[in-house]
């Protein structure tokens, strides 16, 4: 049963800190996005991959968040240096890049809390 | 006003029943509509694509209305473990993808 994996699962971190998350697609899918969930705002879109390159990144705030595909297998999100505000859960989803682009997948989340 | 709105809820339905509910888009030129499913604190997990004006899985049916911009959700026979928040997912042009804020669904016995 093919999954979307994320790493890691919980995240504590002080303010200030780089936080590092990973997510690994599922194998053949070529679209991979990056979400974040907050009660407040609900599930916004923070970037969009397809065979690695970047789509669009126009929901990420540029200057402490930065996203990238090393390669067909990984994908991470990056928040240097992160804030209380960033707390939130951080969803990646994959597709196989079919015409409809809403047929994802989605990882177990990593849910982050900034002190 | 939001791009895709739904209704937050929740709707309480009782086992057995039949629970049905909206999300509207504004964007006129939406071309693809899904609705997910997430457990709480869980991820959202893909329910069904929405083709044409309507389809329908099982004990679901989902429906298209282009005049008036919105697509809807209809369970029929309802079980506890439909419990859940129902995301409405709308897919513009050049594969924008918007998510509705969710409608929450309480299945009691």
């Amino acid at each position: 049963d093919a999954r979307v994996t994320q790493t890691p699962r919980h995240k504590v971190t002080e303010m200030g800190q780089e936080v590092t998350m990973r997510c690994q697609p599922i194998l053949g899918h070529n679209t991979v996005f990056w979400y974040r969930q907050t009660m407040m705002q609900g599930l916004e879109l923070l970037a969009y991959f397809r065979n690695r390159a970047p789509l669009d990144d126009s929901g990420m705030p540029k200057d402490r968040f930065s996203a990238e595909m090393p390669d067909a297998t990984l994908a991470t999100l990056k928040i240097q240096p992160s804030e209380p505000r960033d707390s939130a859960v951080y969803f990646c989803a994959s597709g196989s890049g079919s015409k409809r682009e809403g047929e994802q997948y989605f990882g177990p989340g990593t849910r982050l809390t900034v002190t | 006003r939001k791009e895709v709105e739904q209704d937050p809820g929740p709707f309480n339905v009782p086992e057995g029943a039949t629970v049905a509910f909206n999300c509207t888009y504004s964007n006129s030129a939406s071309q693809s509509f899904f609705w997910y499913r997430q457990d709480c604190r869980k991820e959202p997990k893909l329910l069904m694509s929405v083709y044409s004006s309507g389809n329908e899985d099982g004990r679901f049916t989902a429906q298209l209305n282009r005049a008036s911009q919105y697509i809807s959700l209809l369970i029929r026979d309802s079980k506890l473990s439909d419990s859940a928040t129902y995301l409405c997912v709308v897919e513009a042009a050049g594969n924008k993808l918007t998510f509705g804020g969710g409608t929450r669904v309480l299945v009691k016995p």
